[in-house]
């Protein structure tokens, strides 16, 4: 089955700086790969996604970038603000069959104001 | 809208006794899935389904019995609880087809097995 690796664990940056969180999947049938932010005591809430036929996607100060060929993707927040904190996951499925999600195993972001 | 939804929010076992967990979501999804989460690891899959009457086994399925009788509920049942069962469970559904890959996640049920 799909393995997901996550890298760091832990992240602690300025705010202001940048974040960068990584990924790589065992599973060259994997297609979907979303990242999900996760505050303390709180649900998973999807924050951006990227499907194997693009290499790269931005929404405002989050973006995300896939090498299909290395099977990693990554996160990237810019401008990190003390909101941003919390733990990140990464994510892959494939987007037939059952479609569940592997996760990685998160990576908790401190921004320091 | 409620979305998903899931009962109870928090509970303690000991260990042997049995409950279900309840799962509920209002976009008429076809797919749902239960996950538990342990401490520094991700979401795992225990049990999901793809429709009204059908269940398959995840990567984590042992100790653990789930059906779906109709399409917006999905029960996860613990028969005789165990101490490593403690975790917080995830319900989560999303469309079985189209663009709208999202899973939409319930927010939780935090249960402690003693």
């Amino acid at each position: 089955g799909e393995n997901v690796e996550q890298h760091p664990s832990t992240l602690s940056v300025q705010e202001g700086d940048s974040a960068v969180i990584k990924c790589t999947y065992s599973d060259s049938a994997s297609n979907y790969f979303p990242w999900y932010k996760q505050e303390l005591g709180k649900r998973p809430q999807l924050i951006i996604d990227i499907r194997s036929n693009v290499g790269e996607k931005k929404d405002q100060r989050i973006a995300v970038t896939l090498n299909k060929t290395a099977k990693h993707f990554s996160l990237h927040i810019t401008e990190t603000q003390p909101e941003d904190s919390a733990v990140y996951f990464c994510a892959a499925s494939v987007d037939t069959g059952r479609r569940a999600l592997t996760f990685g195993s998160g990576t908790r972001l401190q921004v320091q104001p | 809208n409620a979305g998903v939804t899931q009962t109870p929010k928090f509970r303690v076992l000991k260990t042997g006794q049995s409950m279900t967990l309840l799962c509920a979501q209002d976009m008429n999804h076809e797919y749902m899935y239960w996950y538990r989460q342990d401490p520094g690891m991700g979401l795992r899959l225990i049990h999901y389904s793809v429709g009204e009457g059908t269940t398959a086994k995840g990567e984590v399925p042992d100790g653990y019995n789930v059906s779906r009788l109709k399409k917006q509920n999905f029960l996860l049942g613990l028969e005789s609880a165990a101490p490593s069962q403690t975790s917080v469970y995830f319900c989560a559904s999303s469309y079985s087809r189209g663009a709208a890959y999202e899973q939409y996640f319930g927010p939780g049920t935090r249960l402690t097995v003693t």
